[in-house]
């Protein structure tokens, strides 16, 4: 049973660009969702997170957004630079915090084009 | 960001043999450790939780005989597989728990021949 679910493994965008990456969740009890960004053979790095008492949290580049009646969150690079070529990863735990037990999503891979 | 360093950072064993691996958070005190496991182009999944200095909680379907956790001190866990097959060849990563987020180890390659 998928309850972190990343329906796109892959997408492609060009420089300068806003690259939207998704995530749908099922279980009712996620309150605190992660992304991450992942090189092969090494460990994720975490980005940014939101809890969900909130619909969006913005860092830099980056944006998240929460849409909790759809189960649904996006994660917004503006603009895509080539080093954000990687595999994305959301997560989710529930108890508030990310210092407990993540379930994380298949991961979608990001190309961008120079 | 704080620093998790795993060894080693990729091993190559006989089947039946075990292997050990060590996950250390470098500039912090980790009281929770988790070890997770990753497949070819899947998602990370859960296999245990670590505390130091006590049993480690392992999630549904991961045996714990033969997936072995030690949680010695604040700043080392250990993952030993024990007599390791071919099916047992995946990339394991290990998290520390610090005071904002969880901190990933770079990750474990290991290959059972």
């Amino acid at each position: 049973d998928q309850q972190v679910k990343q329906n796109s493994p892959s997408l492609s965008v060009q420089e300068g660009r806003i690259s939207i990456l998704n995530c749908d969740y099922t279980n009712s009890m996620f309150d605190y969702f992660l992304w991450y960004k992942k090189y092969p053979a090494e460990g994720p790095t975490f980005l940014i997170s939101i809890s969900s008492i909130k619909d969006k949290n913005e860092d830099g580049r980056f944006t998240v957004f929460l849409n909790k009646s759809a189960k649904h969150l996006s994660l917004h690079i503006v603009p895509s630079q080539p080093g954000d070529s990687a595999v994305y990863f959301c997560a989710a735990s529930a108890g508030g915090t990310s210092y407990g037990k993540l379930t994380f999503g298949q991961g979608t891979i990001l190309t961008v084009h120079p | 960001g704080a620093v998790v360093s795993q060894h080693p950072s990729r091993v190559i064993c006989k089947s039946g043999t075990s292997v050990k691996i060590e996950c250390r958070s470098l500039d912090f005190q980790a009281t929770t450790m988790f070890w997770y496991r990753q497949f070819p182009k899947k998602s990370l999944m859960l296999m245990a939780t670590s505390n130091e200095g006590s049993k480690a909680t392992y999630e549904q379907g991961v045996e714990k005989d033969k997936f072995l956790i030690n949680h010695a001190s604040l700043t080392l866990s250990t993952l030993t597989v024990t007599s390791a097959h071919p099916e047992d060849s995946s990339f394991y990563i290990c998290s520390a728990a610090g005071e904002e987020t969880q901190y990933f180890g770079p990750g474990t390659r290991l290959l059972v021949l």
